[in-house]
């Protein structure tokens, strides 16, 4: 596997269901991301790894619960989520997250499109 | 925060026309990437361009740092072009990556 890989591609779940989102990155990088791409809005960071540390949270409601274990791979659980949060979900890897000389380029995983009944 | 304006938000066209987006921004910025989107979500690095210009093939891109603005040129284009372009900066005194709301690109056989 090369570059950055997420599963499932697809799930579907119901409010009461409990899933877990899966990202793995290859390419030895030390910073990971969660991004929520909803329709018709622009892509939304929700939160930031770097070096397993999370970084940002960008106000993102508790029912997202995000987990770096280690700097390959991060996870997204997820509980009691609403129809609203039904939307794709992204990952993506860079070699460092933030600060002001951050030059880093992001690379994305395919998705995971996740749908709320 | 940093705002990120792209225009057109739709654009149509036939098999090898060509074409120029572009990438408002309302700050000055240490990072900017342009990505592609595919049909089937995923986003694809296409340049990361903090100033300057760069070319890749039918692809290239140029950003003008000091006038906030960056533009992305299609030339030839091919229905595998289809899909939505993003441009996406990270503002100097910020952590994240602020996308903008994407071009939807649409090439006709």
């Amino acid at each position: 596997e090369t570059g950055v890989t997420q599963t499932p591609r697809h799930l579907v779940m119901g409010m009461t269901n409990k899933k877990s989102l899966k990202c793995e990155q290859h390419l030895g990088h030390n910073a990971m991301y969660w991004y929520k791409q909803s329709a018709k809005k622009p892509l939304e960071l929700m939160f930031v790894y770097n070096f397993k540390e999370q970084t940002e949270n960008n106000s993102v409601p508790s029912r997202f619960s995000p987990e770096c274990p280690n700097s390959s791979h991060l996870f997204l659980h997820l509980h009691t989520l609403q129809p609203e949060d039904s939307a794709l979900y992204l990952c993506a890897s860079s070699q460092s997250s933030g600060g002001p000389s951050a030059t880093d380029t992001q690379y994305f995983g395919p998705g995971t499109r996740l749908t709320v009944l | 925060g940093i705002q990120v304006e792209q225009s057109p938000p739709d654009l149509i066209l036939q098999e090898g026309a060509n074409s120029t987006l572009r990438c408002n921004f309302s700050d000055s910025v240490n990072n900017l990437q342009w990505f592609h989107q595919n049909p089937w979500g995923q986003l694809i690095n296409l340049f990361y361009i903090p100033s300057g210009t760069k070319q890749n093939g039918r692809l290239s891109a140029t950003t003008v740092a000091t006038e906030r603005y960056s533009l992305l040129y299609i030339s030839s284009s091919q229905t595998t072009d289809s899909g939505v372009y993003f441009c996406a900066v990270l503002h100097n005194a910020g952590n994240m990556l602020t996308f903008g709301g994407g071009t939807r690109l649409m090439v006709k056989p």
